[in-house]
């Protein structure tokens, strides 16, 4: 079954300095990976996804992440953070050879200190 | 289009009652889900559907039913609450039948506490 793994619980980063949050998958076949944000009190929200293509996708408020095959990786970056991008970040993947179930990851709580 | 609506926001429950926790959708999507969200496990799926009259379990799916009787609507049942069930509950829908190869529409969330 496919798996995903956010190592960070949380990650602090100075308003303006780059941001970037990291994610490792574990499926078989063609993954298709997906990345959600929480703000506080809120349902989660689309920010990025890869399913096939360009292995560079842009996403939403500024982000973009780059799919690293053998790395298994796909860690959304933003040059400069905010400090509106305080959230909860969730990594989320699916296999078509898996369980037909969408994993998801447990979450980074990104602080951005102005 | 409001996109994914739940009701109730929020709701407290004595131990084995019962309720329906409601989802509805309406952008015409095949796949609809219920996860449960706690502190430091991230999202598990409770039941999903990928059609009106097709359920099926996710990961966590003892204590609850669904039915999918319409394409639109995709109610979460406690049967007999327990404190376990204390949790943020959120309905997602997906305009493929296949789960997860497409972006998700989540509700905003139902705040569950069973005392």
């Amino acid at each position: 079954a496919q798996s995903v793994a956010q190592p960070e619980d949380q990650v602090n980063v100075a308003e303006g300095n780059p941001l970037t949050v990291k994610c490792t998958y574990s499926v078989s076949g063609n993954p298709y990976l997906f990345w959600y944000v929480q703000y506080p009190n809120r349902g989660l929200q689309f920010l990025l996804k890869y399913i096939t293509g360009d292995n560079l996708v842009k996403g939403s408020y500024g982000f973009e992440a780059e799919f690293n095959k053998s790395q298994t990786s796909f860690h959304p970056k933003k040059p400069s953070a905010l400090v509106s991008d305080s959230a909860l970040y969730f990594c989320a993947a699916y296999s078509l050879y898996g369980n037909n179930r969408l994993a998801f990851g447990k979450g980074n709580q990104v602080v951005v200190i102005p | 289009n409001a996109g994914v609506t739940q009701t109730p926001k929020f709701q407290v429950l004595k131990t084995g009652q019962s309720m329906t926790l409601q989802c509805a959708q309406d952008m015409n999507h095949e796949y609809m889900s219920w996860y449960r969200q706690d502190p430091g496990m991230g999202l598990r799926l409770i039941h999903y559907s990928v059609g009106a009259g097709i359920t099926d379990q996710g990961e966590v799916p003892n204590g609850y039913n669904v039915s999918r009787s319409t394409t639109e609507d995709f109610p979460l049942r406690l049967l007999s609450a327990a404190p376990s069930q204390t949790s943020v509950y959120f309905c997602a829908s997906s305009y493929s039948p296949g789960g997860g190869t497409d972006t998700q529409y989540f509700g905003p969330g139902t705040r569950l506490t069973v005392l």
